[in-house]
């Protein structure tokens, strides 16, 4: 069974400082991509960031980076430089190929609150 | 750039009424899925379609139905509605010729008094 696993429910951080969000996971598929969104307070999902089980590279997209450790089947989100519109829910993701369905499962979240 | 659409953003119903909420797909995008958030919760799917076939299903009551028509636009059909159908829904739309990133819509709130 694929299971998305958050470990910290909330998280603080303070401004200016990066933090790093964990996310494991468990699937037997060999081909699946790793998401993350943020969801603000307003309640709009935002894609942040996609890694695919095949990618060598991490993932980056700004001051976003997924560490991505492939064996441990870990795919951490890093936040550098924390902004005070950084605090939100942050949802980890995946979807695996599984006889040609793409539904996506949620972990079950974790709150960053940054402090200035 | 153009985002999903959905409508209505919020809704409120009795038990046992009815509910429509409809959703429209970034251009060009093949595939929509359909999500429940609960108050706390995170996403739970509930149904998708792709090229208007419905391609996987979730954790979607029996009483709920969707679909997919021409122009690609879905609408999730509530019936009987319950005390706990009151979350947040979401649809996303993604597209097969890239990465597949699901993107979402802003939701549509539905409280059942």
């Amino acid at each position: 069974a694929q299971k998305i696993t958050q470990t910290q429910p909330g998280m603080f951080v303070q401004e200016k400082e990066a933090v790093t969000l964990d996310c494991t996971y468990d699937t037997s598929d060999q081909s699946y991509g790793l998401f993350w969104y943020k969801q603000p307070s307003s309640g709009e999902m935002i894609f942040l960031i996609y890694q695919g089980s095949y990618d060598e590279q991490n993932a980056t997209e700004g001051r976003y980076s997924l560490n991505f450790q492939k064996a441990r089947k870990s795919a951490n989100l890093v936040i550098s430089a924390s902004q005070l519109g950084d605090s939100a829910m942050y949802f980890c993701a995946m979807r695996a190929d599984n006889t040609g369905g793409f539904k996506t499962i949620f972990g079950a979240g974790t709150r960053l609150f940054v402090k200035a | 750039a153009a985002g999903v659409i959905q409508s209505p953003r919020h809704l409120i119903k009795e038990k046992r009424e009815t509910a429509t909420l409809k959703c429209y797909p970034i251009p060009r995008h093949d595939t929509v899925y359909w999500y429940q958030q609960g108050p706390g919760q995170d996403p739970q799917f509930l149904i998708s379609f792709y090229e208007k076939m419905q391609s996987d299903k979730g954790s979607i009551p029996d009483r709920f139905s969707a679909q997919q028509f021409s122009d690609y636009h879905s609408e999730l059909n509530m019936s009987s509605l319950e005390l706990g159908d009151s979350a947040l829904y979401f649809c996303a739309s993604s597209s097969r010729t890239v990465q597949e990133t699901q993107y979402f819509g802003p939701g549509t709130r539905l409280l059942v008094l």
